[in-house]
């Protein structure tokens, strides 16, 4: 079965700082999302990835899949209160028919003043 | 607009009773999907339904239910038979794979008492 490592677990960073949240897949990747989820609450679609070297950008928000597609990183750039919330990157688990997703299990994110 | 709704958001039960969790969505979707959250883990896969009237077991089916009469509904029942219950439940939908991400609903708390 594939496993999904996320890191860091818990991260705390300061207003206007700049971070990155890692996700390690034990296979290859076959498209790889990455949800942001306040807590209580559903998740929220960020952004998909599907070919190796891609990138895609959204606001402050960018995410990276590796060229061998094993790997994917989440970057935000001048982190803002409202970004704080749990990350989570799922990938593409084929089924019989259709699909679902893997998830790893998050990375928590503070941002303080 | 077009979205999930799950009802209700919180949900009290005692043990030994079994209690339905709601999910309906109005995007058109053929898949539907319902997920399990416990604190500090990531989601995983309960069943999963690619069309009407059929449905198949994910990672974590024992001790649940679910049918699938329409398109539009995903009723998920938690069983007397689950060990663990109390957890955030959460519901997706999705058009056909590749064409685009899972959507998510807003979640269900269960808590057993």
């Amino acid at each position: 079965s594939q496993e999904l490592e996320q890191s860091p677990q818990s991260l705390i960073v300061q207003e206007g700082k700049n971070l990155t949240i890692n996700c390690t897949s034990s296979k290859t990747l076959y498209g790889l999302y990455w949800y942001k989820q306040k807590y209580g609450e559903g998740l929220i679609f960020l952004m998909m990835l599907q070919k190796g070297g891609e990138e895609k950008s959204h606001e402050k928000i960018t995410a990276k899949l590796d060229e061998k597609k094993q790997q994917s990183s989440l970057h935000i750039t001048a982190s803002q209160p409202s970004h704080a919330g749990i990350y989570l990157c799922g990938a593409v688990l084929p089924l019989n028919s259709g699909y679902a997703l893997n998830f790893g299990k998050g990375t928590s994110l503070l941002v303080t003043p | 607009d077009g979205g999930i709704t799950q009802s209700p958001k919180y949900l009290f039960r005692k043990e030994g009773q079994n209690v339905t969790l709601s999910c309906e969505q109005n995007l058109n979707h053929d898949a539907m999907y319902w997920y399990r959250q416990d604190p500090g883990q990531g989601l995983r896969l309960i069943y999963y339904s690619q069309i009407v009237n059929d449905f198949q077991k994910g990672d974590i089916a024992e001790g649940y239910s679910v049918s699938r009469e329409k398109k539009e509904s995903f009723p998920l029942t938690v069983t007397s038979a689950q060990k663990n219950p109390t957890a955030f439940y959460l519901c997706a939908s999705s058009p056909p794979w590749g064409t685009d991400t899972q959507y998510f609903g807003p979640g269900t708390r269960l808590t057993v008492l």
